[in-house]
């Protein structure tokens, strides 16, 4: 079946540690997002890439970086300059670029939660 | 900029109706969405309206706008308790590359 993986599901990092979550997806999506959220917040939008090779800073990008090497994969690092990393990270994918087809829906993964110890 | 409001909780007995309300000000919104999300899991699309229509009905949903209002509202009629779950209403502009959430309902469905 078709989807988004994303992969792990739990994770615990020290402080100071870099961590990288897995994303993958096997739609054949070109746009691909992480979204970042915390108890009653809405989700946050981290980064996000339109195409392979291309990726742009959404609204709290700083602390975070991307690669998009790969039409299927879209992998995210917390870096140790993220001050609050302790989140709920949902990545998601959508077939049209601009968000400007029939309907701009995204298709989410599972998620990851990640503690800060 | 853009922002998206919604409640933070509500509570219904199981079989009732539930209505989710949603406030939005982007006045050039073209898609309004309505995703679940389950206790530890991702968020699905129940729906969608586009911005030119009143009313959609899809089974047990319908989904009202009022667009000089920028108001949307989610009815789940004849409500499950496995409809308990978190609420997000997101609205999408025509050249906008990305879907502004709200910060979701949490609808719980007493037995």
């Amino acid at each position: 079946d078709g989807g988004i993986t994303q992969s792990p599901k739990y994770l615990f990092r020290k402080e100071g540690q870099n961590v990288t979550l897995s994303c993958e997806q096997n739609l054949n999506h070109d746009a691909m997002y992480w979204y970042r959220q915390d108890p009653g917040q809405g989700l946050r939008l981290i980064y996000y890439s339109q195409i392979v090779n291309d990726f742009q800073k959404g609204d709290i990008a700083e602390g975070y970086s991307v690669s998009r090497e790969k039409k299927e994969s879209f992998p995210l690092t917390v870096t140790s300059a993220q001050k609050n990393p302790t989140a709920f990270y949902l990545c998601a994918s959508s077939l049209y670029p601009s968000g400007g087809g029939p309907t701009g829906e995204l298709f989410f993964g599972e998620g990851s939660r990640l503690t800060v110890l | 900029g853009e922002d998206v409001e919604q409640s933070l909780f509500l509570s219904v007995r199981e079989g009732d109706s539930s209505v989710i309300n949603c406030t939005y000000t982007d006045s050039s919104s073209t898609y309004l969405y309505w995703y679940k999300q389950e206790p530890g899991a991702g968020l699905q699309l129940l729906t969608y309206i586009f911005s030119n229509m009143d009313m959609k009905q899809d089974q047990r949903l319908t989904v009202l706008l009022n667009k000089k209002d920028k108001h949307l509202s989610l009815r789940i009629a004849d409500t499950q308790t496995g409809d308990s779950a978190i609420y997000f209403c997101a609205e999408k502009g025509d050249s906008s590359y990305k879907l502004i959430f709200g910060s979701g309902t949490r609808l719980l469905v007493r037995p």
